[in-house]
């Protein structure tokens, strides 16, 4: 059964500095791993979608790799902001199901 | 413009009642999906459909049930059988494996 495990649980870090959160899998036979942003009582925005067969994804300051082989991603951050506080979640594709991992909570402080 | 709606927000059930949330999606998908999200946890899934008039359990699925006869529309019951029902329960659809999934707002389902 494939398991999704997020590290760390909760970050807080100053305004400006660059961070990383990072996930885990069991099963390396994924299909794709998403990366998601959810706010407080809201639902879940997708970041980046990568695929089994590719390495990196990259949009605006988000940078998302993909270590299919060692069962790990990261999403790297750049120059974070206030805004980019939330709980960020990575969730991989097995068949016709995602398996989502607990999520890391991010703090950011201005 | 295009997305999926849940509703209710909010919904208060009482011991014995069965609740349904409903689901509407005008993105075309012909996937959806519903899961339950516990305070501290990652989501789990409930059910899932692939086409009209079909549905899968997923991992947590005893005390629910669903239907799917349209593909717009993916409505879950939460049934008397599920003991411990308090949750944030999110529907998301997607086009086809591999493409991204996109979610709903979320209801908030708490027992009174």
């Amino acid at each position: 059964k494939q398991e999704v495990t997020q590290i760390p649980a909760a970050l807080s870090v100053p305004e400006g500095e660059n961070l990383v959160l990072n996930c885990s899998f069991t099963d390396s036979a994924i299909y794709n791993l998403q990366w998601f942003r959810q706010d407080p009582g809201k639902g879940l925005t997708s970041l980046l979608l990568i695929q089994s067969s590719q390495r990196e994804q990259t949009s605006g300051r988000l940078n998302a790799s993909l270590d299919k082989s060692s069962g790990r991603s990261t999403l790297y951050i750049a120059a974070s902001q206030p805004g980019d506080s939330a709980t960020y979640l990575c969730a991989v594709m097995n068949g016709n199901k995602l398996v989502f991992g607990a999520g890391t909570i991010l703090r950011v402080k201005s | 413009d295009g997305g999926i709606t849940q509703s209710p927000k909010y919904l208060f059930r009482k011991e014995g009642q069965n609740v349904t949330l409903s689901c509407e999606q005008n993105l075309n998908h012909d996937a959806m999906y519903w899961y339950r999200q516990d305070p501290g946890q990652g989501l789990r899934l409930i059910y899932y459909s692939q086409i009209v008039n079909d549905f899968q359990k997923g991992d947590i699925a005893e005390g629910y049930s669903v239907s799917r006869e349209k593909k717009e529309s993916f409505p879950l019951t939460v049934t008397s059988a599920q003991k411990n029902p308090t949750a944030f329960y999110l529907c998301a659809s997607m086009s086809l494996p591999g493409n991204t999934i996109y979610f709903g707002e979320g209801s908030w389902l708490t027992v009174v």
